[in-house]
Parts: structure tokens; sequence; C-alpha cells
């Protein structure tokens, strides 16, 4: 079973601020990381799939990157809105990358 | 735009009794997935079908079976409901191996 971390748990931040959370993977026979958002009551939706060391992905106020030889990604949250509350999961592919392991997420509050 | 169906989407099973989950997607993918959400935990794949006519063990498959009985459809069946499966599940699905998941509405299931 590999162990996919994500920190912190959750965190609490005000309207405007920018936040990132990281995500550590085991580095060796790394395929892919993913990132997805999770809002309550809803599905989990991707933000990003990446595959290359180095990689950097942008989605409006959301950025991603990726070092897959230290084995982390972070995710960051620029100018946080009270829609961007949500959790984010990122996951793992390795090996032939036909199943993902999650991570436990790392909850957001933005608040006014 | 239907993307992921998966049905029920709430039930409630004595100890013993048997079900089973449907899910269908409408975007030709070759991959499909069962996940369950417990609190605290990440989601956990259960079993999955990287092809039509292959299916094969996540990390938590005990007391439950798979049938991905064409390209669209990929059921999960609790033979003999026990209190510990009571989560929610998800079924997911991907073009090919390493793309992005697509996610259903999730089954809220409880064993009594």
């Amino acid at each position: 079973i590999l162990n996919v971390e994500q920190s912190p748990q959750s965190l609490h931040v005000q309207e405007g601020d920018s936040t990132n959370f990281t995500c550590s993977f085991p580095s060796s026979n790394f395929y892919a990381l993913h990132w997805y958002r999770w809002e309550t009551a809803k599905s989990p939706e991707a933000l990003f799939v990446m595959t290359l060391n180095g990689d950097e992905k942008k989605k409006g106020r959301i950025s991603a990157t990726l070092n897959t030889k230290e084995g982390y990604s972070y995710l960051y949250i620029k100018g946080s809105q009270p829609e961007d509350s949500a959790t984010y999961l990122c996951a793992l592919g390795t090996g032939t990358a036909s199943k993902l392991t999650f991570g436990t997420g790392t909850r957001l509050q933005v608040t006014l | 735009n239907a993307g992921v169906t998966q049905t029920p989407k709430f039930q409630v099973l004595k100890t013993g009794q048997s079900m089973t989950l449907q899910c269908a997607q409408d975007m030709n993918h070759n991959s499909m997935y069962w996940y369950r959400q417990d609190p605290g935990m990440g989601l956990r794949l259960i079993y999955y079908s990287a092809s039509e006519g292959t299916t094969d063990k996540g990390e938590v498959p005990n007391g439950y079976n798979v049938s991905r009985l064409n390209k669209r459809e990929f059921s999960l069946r609790l033979e003999s409901a026990a209190p510990s499966q009571t989560s929610v599940y998800f079924c997911a699905s991907s073009g090919h191996r390493g793309e992005k998941l697509f996610f259903g509405s999730g089954t809220q299931l409880s064993v009594l």
C-alpha cells in the first residue's frame, strides 16, 4: 500500500489570502500525480494531472508544481475566495497507473 | 452531459442482505473504478477494470464482487452486507490509464 500524505489536514484562511498545500509520495515507480477538488455534497473534480518532473500547471488562480525526484507536489491558490472552500485531494499513479492511490485531503475553508 | 451515472444515491441494508450498485458512463472510457470513502481516510480503491473484459482487485476488495458488463457499465455487488461496509461509494471512469478520473455522484450505504 502506497503512502500518499497531504498536509495540512485542514486550513482556514481569509478571503484574499494566498495559500498552498503539500502532497508527499514515494518517488519510485512514478507515473502521474493528480489533483482533485471536492466540494461538500458533490463529487471530486479533476484539477490537474502531472506526469513530468518540474511540471507546472495553472487553472485560473490555482496552480500546481511537481517534483518527482524528491516525491512532492504543491498546490497553490492565489487570492482565495469563499467558493474555493473544498477538500483538495492528491492521487498518485504508479507503474501501469491503471489505479490511483489517494491522500486523505486538505480541507480548505475561506471566510469573508 | 450525463457523464458517470451511479445508482442508487442512498441505501439502507440489514446485515446479511445483498445488493448491487450500478454505474454507467457515456464517455466511451476504457477504465472504470469503484472507490469507498470513510471518515478520516482517503478514497480507497475496491476494484477496477482497466478495459472491457478485465477486472482487478484494488486495496480493499474483500466482501465485494464486480462485473464489467460492457464498456459502459461496471457494477459492484455486496453478497452479504456487513456493518463495516457502511460507507460512501463512488464509481469513476477514465479514458486511458493515468488520465483524470470522472466521478459519479456517490452512493451513501448504511448497513445496520
